[in-house]
């Protein structure tokens, strides 16, 4: 069965710190995307990557960055962590080329920033 | 920018009863997808279309591409059917989907 992984269920961190939110897939998607949900405003994408090193913003990419050194793992990185930054974040793996595709999605990280 | 609305943002029903969550979107897309996520986060695609109708088990997804509308219907709803349900729709060019704020649903015993 197809499975995406996220590192953390819970998580707490504090005001300024470096946090690291880690998702692996093991379908070989070659597409992997980073959404926050917050009540009121649904997903919203942050990153997502269409292969090893390749990224490209979201609608909401501020304060965040990305790495993808090995296609089964995409990571989040929030720099400089702020309270507004507390949320749900989700990960999601796709195959390329078809373009109608499901994405398969991990069970969430819920964060919050103290 | 795609803008996905769905109705109602809320809804509670008895078990037995008869559900429909509506999804619209202003712009053409490549297909449509419903999804559901229960209590605790996690997200798991239950339909994705294109044209017409699809269905799984009680679960019902129709689309109408010409007036940019779709709704997923659940016959005989299950306490267990409580979830929030979401809309999101595949632009017509790229891989990104662009979601609806969702539907909280609601079955009483």
């Amino acid at each position: 069965d197809v499975k995406v992984t996220q590192s953390s269920r819970y998580l707490v961190k504090r005001t300024g710190e470096k946090v690291f939110l880690e998702c692996v897939q093991d379908m070989d998607h070659e597409n992997m995307f980073w959404y926050r949900q917050d009540p009121g405003l649904g997903l919203r994408l942050i990153y997502f990557s269409y292969d090893v090193k390749m990224k490209e913003k979201g609608d909401i990419p501020e304060g965040y960055s990305v790495s993808r050194e090995k296609k089964e793992r995409f990571s989040l990185i929030l720099e400089s962590a702020s309270t507004n930054q507390t949320s749900m974040y989700l990960c999601a793996s796709s195959p390329a080329g078809n373009r109608n595709q499901p994405q398969h999605f991990g069970d969430g990280t819920r964060l919050s920033i103290l | 920018k795609n803008e996905v609305e769905q109705s109602p943002q809320n809804l509670t029903a008895q078990e037995g009863e008869f559900i429909t969550i509506n999804c619209s979107y202003s712009v053409g897309i490549s297909a449509l997808h419903w999804l559901q996520q229960h209590p605790g986060g996690g997200i798991v695609s239950l339909f994705m279309l294109s044209s017409g109708k699809k269905k799984h088990g009680r679960l019902i997804a129709t689309i109408n591409i010409q007036e940019k509308h779709s709704s997923l219907h659940i016959t005989a709803s299950h306490p267990r059917d409580s979830a929030v349900y979401i809309c999101a729709v595949g632009e017509a060019a790229g891989n990104k989907l662009t979601f609806g704020g969702g539907t909280r649903v609601l079955v009483k015993p």
